[in-house]
């Protein structure tokens, strides 16, 4: 099975701030990736997939990155609507999701 | 609008076979590259693929899981079914059903989940 490491798992950080999330893969994934961010009791929300497509209506501030293992979340100006947590997904081989990173505010 | 939505028990006893619904509207589940797929999250950890359905009924499983699991649909009552034989405490968890289009795809619509909780 394709195992997936997100780095951190906890990202304080603070409105305006520039954050970045890791998801590394534990095998070759080329670019079958996608970022979810959840909310506490809330379904998951696909933000990002084939690791840098933008979903319709997600804010630009939100952008991906990588490929093969090695993957990035990047919010380039964090608002308060963006603290929650955040999960990568490889869909190379059926599916593995990282462990979460929880962006919380300093 | 596109829409899912799970049902079941919300209780099951350890030992027992745990059977949800997902009911879709929005969308046919005979559409090609329409995909179904069942994940769950236990309290406060990452999720879980469970498995997946198509369009075309070809199913897919976890491996650490494929001997529990049991997905199928019913497209003209527009339903997917999950069924997990031999619950146990561990699999207690919020349960969810996803869509995705294409099987290289992310799941880009989701039910609000269902938590069941396996204890006697």
């Amino acid at each position: 099975d394709i195992q997936m490491t997100q780095s951190p798992s906890t990202l304080s950080a603070s409105v305006g701030d520039r954050v970045t999330i890791t998801c590394r893969a534990s095998q070759n994934i080329d670019h079958w990736l996608a970022w979810y961010q959840q909310k506490p009791g809330k379904a998951p929300k696909l933000l990002i997939s084939k690791a840098s497509n933008l979903e319709t209506g997600v804010p630009s501030r939100f952008s991906g990155s990588g490929s093969e293992t090695e993957f990035t979340l990047t919010i380039s100006s964090l608002q308060p609507d963006d603290f929650a947590t955040y999960f990568c997904q490889q869909y190379n081989y059926l599916y593995t999701f990282g462990q979460g990173t929880k962006l919380e505010i300093k | 609008q596109v829409t899912l939505r799970e049902s079941g028990p919300a209780l099951v006893k350890p030992t027992q076979t745990l059977t949800l619904t997902c009911t879709v509207s929005g969308f046919s589940l005979s559409t090609s590259k329409v995909c179904v797929s069942w994940l769950r999250q236990p309290p406060g950890k990452a999720l879980e693929w469970l498995g997946r359905i198509d369009w075309d009924d070809a199913t897919y499983y976890s491996t650490s899981l494929e001997t529990k699991i049991t997905i199928s649909k019913d497209s003209s009552k527009n339903q997917v079914s999950l069924t997990v034989t031999n619950m146990d405490p561990v699999d207690t968890a919020t349960y969810y059903c996803a869509r995705s289009l294409g099987v290289a795809a992310g799941f880009d619509s989701w039910g609000q989940g269902t938590l069941v909780t396996v204890s006697s």
